[in-house]
Protein backbone atom coordinates (compact mmCIF):
# COMPACT_ATOMS: atom_id res chain seq x y z
CA UNK A 1 0.00 0.00 0.00
CA UNK A 2 1.88 2.69 -0.93
CA UNK A 3 1.20 6.38 0.13
CA UNK A 4 1.67 9.77 -1.44
CA UNK A 5 4.34 9.43 -3.93
CA UNK A 6 6.22 12.32 -5.20
CA UNK A 7 8.55 12.72 -7.85
CA UNK A 8 11.30 14.17 -8.64
CA UNK A 9 12.52 14.04 -4.96
CA UNK A 10 15.05 16.72 -5.97
CA UNK A 11 14.91 19.18 -8.90
CA UNK A 12 17.36 21.92 -10.12
CA UNK A 13 16.10 24.22 -12.82
CA UNK A 14 18.09 27.50 -14.25
CA UNK A 15 15.91 30.65 -14.00
CA UNK A 16 13.72 30.46 -16.74
CA UNK A 17 12.95 26.72 -17.16
CA UNK A 18 10.15 25.08 -16.31
CA UNK A 19 9.85 22.69 -13.37
CA UNK A 20 6.98 20.16 -13.33
CA UNK A 21 6.45 17.98 -9.81
CA UNK A 22 4.52 15.00 -9.48
CA UNK A 23 2.40 13.58 -7.36
CA UNK A 24 0.55 10.22 -6.95
CA UNK A 25 -1.68 10.37 -4.18
CA UNK A 26 -3.04 7.16 -2.29
CA UNK A 27 -4.66 4.74 -3.72
CA UNK A 28 -8.68 5.53 -3.12
CA UNK A 29 -7.89 9.16 -2.07
CA UNK A 30 -9.47 11.64 -4.40
CA UNK A 31 -8.27 14.29 -3.26
CA UNK A 32 -5.13 16.27 -3.48
CA UNK A 33 -3.27 19.31 -1.75
CA UNK A 34 0.00 21.34 -2.67
CA UNK A 35 1.48 23.21 -0.34
CA UNK A 36 4.52 25.09 -0.18
CA UNK A 37 7.53 25.07 2.84
CA UNK A 38 9.75 27.96 2.83
CA UNK A 39 12.76 28.37 5.63
CA UNK A 40 11.04 30.42 8.73
CA UNK A 41 7.92 30.32 7.15
CA UNK A 42 6.29 27.01 7.47
CA UNK A 43 3.86 25.68 5.47
CA UNK A 44 1.85 27.58 2.91
CA UNK A 45 -1.01 26.24 1.51
CA UNK A 46 -1.16 26.80 -2.52
CA UNK A 47 -4.15 24.66 -3.76
CA UNK A 48 -6.47 21.53 -3.46
CA UNK A 49 -7.96 19.85 -6.02
CA UNK A 50 -10.09 16.57 -6.84
CA UNK A 51 -9.97 14.94 -10.37
CA UNK A 52 -10.47 17.52 -13.37
CA UNK A 53 -11.53 20.27 -10.60
CA UNK A 54 -9.90 22.67 -9.37
CA UNK A 55 -11.69 23.57 -5.78
CA UNK A 56 -9.34 26.13 -4.13
CA UNK A 57 -6.38 28.07 -5.57
CA UNK A 58 -6.41 30.81 -3.37
CA UNK A 59 -3.23 29.84 -2.33
CA UNK A 60 -1.45 29.78 -5.80
CA UNK A 61 0.51 33.03 -7.14
CA UNK A 62 -1.25 34.44 -9.89
CA UNK A 63 0.96 33.75 -12.47
CA UNK A 64 3.85 31.20 -13.91
CA UNK A 65 1.91 28.05 -11.45
CA UNK A 66 -0.36 26.01 -12.36
CA UNK A 67 -2.29 22.84 -11.47
CA UNK A 68 -4.12 20.06 -12.40
CA UNK A 69 -5.14 16.83 -11.35
CA UNK A 70 -6.04 14.75 -14.80
CA UNK A 71 -8.31 11.81 -14.35
CA UNK A 72 -5.84 9.53 -15.44
CA UNK A 73 -2.49 10.17 -14.04
CA UNK A 74 -0.66 11.87 -11.21
CA UNK A 75 -0.92 15.85 -10.09
CA UNK A 76 0.58 17.94 -11.59
CA UNK A 77 2.15 21.31 -9.95
CA UNK A 78 3.78 23.64 -12.86
CA UNK A 79 6.04 26.57 -12.63
CA UNK A 80 7.06 28.38 -15.64
CA UNK A 81 10.01 30.87 -15.76
CA UNK A 82 11.13 29.68 -12.70
CA UNK A 83 12.98 32.52 -10.10
CA UNK A 84 14.80 31.94 -7.34
CA UNK A 85 12.47 33.03 -5.08
CA UNK A 86 10.68 29.22 -6.13
CA UNK A 87 13.37 27.95 -4.50
CA UNK A 88 11.53 25.53 -1.78
CA UNK A 89 10.33 22.16 -0.60
CA UNK A 90 6.84 21.64 -2.54
CA UNK A 91 4.80 18.96 -0.67
CA UNK A 92 1.87 17.24 -1.86
CA UNK A 93 -1.05 15.53 0.47
CA UNK A 94 -3.89 13.25 -0.08
CA UNK A 95 -7.07 12.43 1.94
CA UNK A 96 -10.08 10.43 1.17
CA UNK A 97 -13.55 12.28 0.79
CA UNK A 98 -14.22 12.69 4.01
CA UNK A 99 -14.63 15.99 5.43
CA UNK A 100 -12.84 14.85 9.13
CA UNK A 101 -9.81 13.06 7.97
CA UNK A 102 -6.40 14.24 8.27
CA UNK A 103 -3.79 14.49 4.95
CA UNK A 104 -0.82 11.71 3.79
CA UNK A 105 1.55 13.51 2.87
CA UNK A 106 4.48 12.98 0.13
CA UNK A 107 8.12 13.17 1.21
CA UNK A 108 8.47 15.97 -0.65
CA UNK A 109 10.53 17.82 -3.93
CA UNK A 110 12.91 19.91 -3.56
CA UNK A 111 13.38 22.91 -6.04
CA UNK A 112 16.46 24.91 -6.09
CA UNK A 113 16.86 27.46 -9.33
CA UNK A 114 20.23 28.61 -10.00
CA UNK B 1 -10.84 33.51 8.76
CA UNK B 2 -9.78 30.63 10.37
CA UNK B 3 -6.11 30.33 11.76
CA UNK B 4 -3.95 28.67 14.27
CA UNK B 5 -0.95 30.32 16.38
CA UNK B 6 2.16 28.35 17.50
CA UNK B 7 3.69 31.20 19.54
CA UNK B 8 6.73 29.36 20.51
CA UNK B 9 9.86 28.72 17.54
CA UNK B 10 11.68 26.88 19.29
CA UNK B 11 11.19 24.73 22.64
CA UNK B 12 14.14 23.17 24.61
CA UNK B 13 13.44 19.99 26.74
CA UNK B 14 15.66 17.56 28.55
CA UNK B 15 15.40 13.41 27.97
CA UNK B 16 13.06 12.57 30.04
CA UNK B 17 11.31 15.58 31.12
CA UNK B 18 7.82 16.12 30.47
CA UNK B 19 7.22 18.49 27.27
CA UNK B 20 4.59 20.78 25.90
CA UNK B 21 4.18 22.16 22.69
CA UNK B 22 1.80 24.92 22.71
CA UNK B 23 -0.95 26.11 19.91
CA UNK B 24 -4.10 27.89 20.12
CA UNK B 25 -6.64 28.68 17.16
CA UNK B 26 -9.52 30.52 16.04
CA UNK B 27 -12.25 28.89 14.53
CA UNK B 28 -16.06 30.24 13.39
CA UNK B 29 -17.73 27.16 14.63
CA UNK B 30 -16.60 23.78 16.02
CA UNK B 31 -12.94 23.08 15.03
CA UNK B 32 -10.94 20.14 13.74
CA UNK B 33 -7.64 20.14 14.75
CA UNK B 34 -4.71 18.26 14.00
CA UNK B 35 -0.89 17.92 15.23
CA UNK B 36 1.82 16.46 12.45
CA UNK B 37 5.42 16.06 13.01
CA UNK B 38 8.29 16.61 10.61
CA UNK B 39 11.63 15.46 10.55
CA UNK B 40 14.70 16.18 8.47
CA UNK B 41 14.03 16.10 5.20
CA UNK B 42 11.21 14.60 5.58
CA UNK B 43 7.28 14.64 4.62
CA UNK B 44 4.82 15.50 7.28
CA UNK B 45 3.38 12.64 9.78
CA UNK B 46 -0.02 12.43 11.37
CA UNK B 47 0.51 12.41 15.10
CA UNK B 48 -3.06 13.09 15.96
CA UNK B 49 -6.22 14.71 15.56
CA UNK B 50 -9.52 16.59 17.72
CA UNK B 51 -13.03 16.17 15.81
CA UNK B 52 -14.96 15.92 18.95
CA UNK B 53 -15.61 13.77 22.08
CA UNK B 54 -12.96 13.46 24.65
CA UNK B 55 -10.98 16.83 25.36
CA UNK B 56 -7.81 14.60 25.77
CA UNK B 57 -6.52 12.91 22.71
CA UNK B 58 -4.29 10.32 22.34
CA UNK B 59 -2.11 9.89 19.41
CA UNK B 60 0.97 7.96 17.86
CA UNK B 61 4.34 7.76 19.88
CA UNK B 62 2.78 8.26 23.05
CA UNK B 63 2.23 11.73 22.32
CA UNK B 64 -0.75 13.49 23.45
CA UNK B 65 -3.18 16.97 23.11
CA UNK B 66 -5.66 18.54 24.85
CA UNK B 67 -8.27 20.10 23.59
CA UNK B 68 -9.40 23.87 25.84
CA UNK B 69 -12.32 25.12 23.97
CA UNK B 70 -12.00 28.16 26.68
CA UNK B 71 -8.53 28.79 26.05
CA UNK B 72 -8.78 28.11 22.56
CA UNK B 73 -6.14 26.34 22.58
CA UNK B 74 -4.34 22.41 21.57
CA UNK B 75 -1.38 21.72 23.30
CA UNK B 76 0.35 18.83 22.63
CA UNK B 77 1.71 16.94 25.07
CA UNK B 78 4.12 13.93 25.98
CA UNK B 79 5.18 12.70 30.08
CA UNK B 80 8.32 11.87 29.20
CA UNK B 81 10.46 13.74 26.35
CA UNK B 82 13.24 10.99 23.71
CA UNK B 83 15.77 12.00 22.16
CA UNK B 84 14.14 11.15 19.13
CA UNK B 85 10.92 13.36 19.43
CA UNK B 86 13.58 16.13 18.35
CA UNK B 87 11.47 17.25 14.70
CA UNK B 88 9.75 19.89 13.52
CA UNK B 89 5.72 20.21 15.05
CA UNK B 90 2.93 21.48 13.16
CA UNK B 91 -0.42 22.30 14.21
CA UNK B 92 -3.54 22.47 11.88
CA UNK B 93 -7.36 23.87 11.75
CA UNK B 94 -9.48 22.50 8.90
CA UNK B 95 -10.71 25.46 6.90
CA UNK B 96 -14.41 25.64 7.54
CA UNK B 97 -15.10 28.68 4.50
CA UNK B 98 -16.67 25.91 2.26
CA UNK B 99 -19.87 24.80 4.97
CA UNK B 100 -17.81 21.59 5.73
CA UNK B 101 -17.64 20.30 2.77
CA UNK B 102 -13.84 20.87 2.38
CA UNK B 103 -10.42 18.69 3.70
CA UNK B 104 -8.45 21.84 3.37
CA UNK B 105 -6.07 22.61 6.67
CA UNK B 106 -4.23 25.39 7.39
CA UNK B 107 -1.38 24.90 9.31
CA UNK B 108 1.21 27.08 11.84
CA UNK B 109 4.39 28.09 11.69
CA UNK B 110 5.55 25.35 13.29
CA UNK B 111 7.64 24.87 16.54
CA UNK B 112 11.02 23.07 16.76
CA UNK B 113 11.60 20.81 19.45
CA UNK B 114 14.74 19.93 20.42
CA UNK B 115 14.96 17.23 23.26
CA UNK B 116 18.66 17.23 24.88
CA UNK B 117 20.14 13.76 26.10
Amino acid sequence: NAGVMQNPRHLVRRRGQEARLRCSPMKGHSHVYWYRQLPEEGLKFMVYLQKENIIDESGMPKERFSAEFPKEGPSILRIQQVVRGDSAAYFCASSPGAANYGYTFGSGTRLTVV
Amino acid sequence: AQSVAQPEDQVNVAEGNPLTVKCTYSVSGNPYLFWYVQYPNRGLQFLLKYITGDNLVKGSYGFEAEFNKSQTSFHLKKPSALVSDSALYFCAVRDLNYGGATNKLIFGTGTLLAVQP
